[in-house]
C-alpha cells in the first residue's frame, strides 16, 4: 500500500499568515493527490483535486502543487475559518490512502 | 444541490451484521464511482470499499481489513449505494461516510461494535 506522510502534524499560525502543509507519498502517485479540510463534527470537504485544481466554491487563497511523491497545500492568507485539520489523499492506485492529517491551530 | 444521506448505523455485537444505505440526490448518480470511508473516533480516515460505474462493470474494491466481510453494492435506478457488513469486529467501530468519488461526502453514520 502507498503510505501518505503529512507534515507537520500540528501547525500553529496566526490570521493573515501564509502557511504550507506537506504530504509525501511512499511511491510515485503522479498527479493523483487531493486535499481535504475537516472541521470538528463535520465531514471532510474537498479543497484541491489532482494536485492543483481548485474545487468549485473554494476560495482562491488555497492552492496546491507538487508531483510524483511530494505535494504541498498553501493557504496564502489564513482566515479565522481556516483553522481545521487537513488531509491529503492519493487515488493513483488501490487501496487509495489518506494521510494522518495536519491540524492547523491558532497561535 | 448534491446530497448524500447515510442510514442504518447503530450498535451491533461482535460477529454481527449491519447494512448501511446511502441515498444520493442532486447529481447524475450513475456517472460517479461511489465509496465508503470510515473514521474511527479521534483517528484518521480510511477507505473501506469502492464501486465503479456501469461502464467499468461495477468493479468493486475493498480494504484488506474488510475483504471477505463487507460487500458494497449500488442501485443506479434508485440512486442508492449500500454497504453490507458481516462478521463485524470491534475495530470496525467508526463513523462511516458515503462519498461520490471522494469529492462529495455525506454527514456520516455511526457504527459501534461492542458486546
Amino acid at each position: 500500500d502507498i503510505q501518505m506522510t503529512q507534515s507537520p502534524s500540528v501547525l500553529s499560525a496566526s490570521v493573515g499568515d501564509r502557511v504550507t502543509l506537506n504530504c509525501k507519498a511512499s511511491q510515485n502517485i503522479n498527479k493523483y493527490l487531493n486535499w481535504y479540510q475537516q472541521k470538528l463534527g463535520e465531514a471532510p470537504k474537498l479543497l484541491i483535486y489532482n494536485t492543483n485544481n481548485l474545487q468549485t466554491g473554494i476560495p482562491s487563497r488555497f492552492s496546491g502543487s507538487g508531483s510524483g511523491t511530494d505535494f504541498t497545500l498553501t493557504i496564502s492568507s489564513l482566515q479565522p475559518e481556516d483553522f481545521a485539520t487537513y488531509f491529503c489523499f492519493q487515488h493513483n492506485s488501490w487501496p487509495n490512502t489518506f494521510g494522518a492529517g495536519t491540524k492547523l491551530e491558532l497561535k | 444541490e448534491m446530497q448524500l444521506v447515510e442510514s442504518g448505523g447503530g450498535l451491533v455485537q461482535p460477529n454481527g451484521s449491519l447494512k448501511l444505505s446511502c441515498a444520493a440526490s442532486g447529481f447524475t448518480f450513475n456517472t460517479y464511482d461511489m465509496s465508503w470511508v470510515r473514521q474511527s473516533p479521534g483517528k484518521g480516515l480510511g477507505l473501506v470499499a469502492g464501486i465503479s460505474i456501469k461502464s467499468y462493470n461495477y468493479a468493486t474494491f475493498y480494504a484488506d481489513s474488510v475483504k471477505g466481510r463487507f460487500t458494497i453494492s449500488r442501485d443506479d435506478s434508485q440512486s442508492m449505494v449500500y454497504l453490507q457488513m458481516n462478521n463485524m469486529k470491534t475495530e470496525d467501530t467508526a463513523l462511516y461516510y458515503c462519498t461520490a468519488a471522494e469529492a462529495f461526502w455525506g454527514q456520516g453514520v455511526m457504527v459501534t461494535v461492542s458486546s
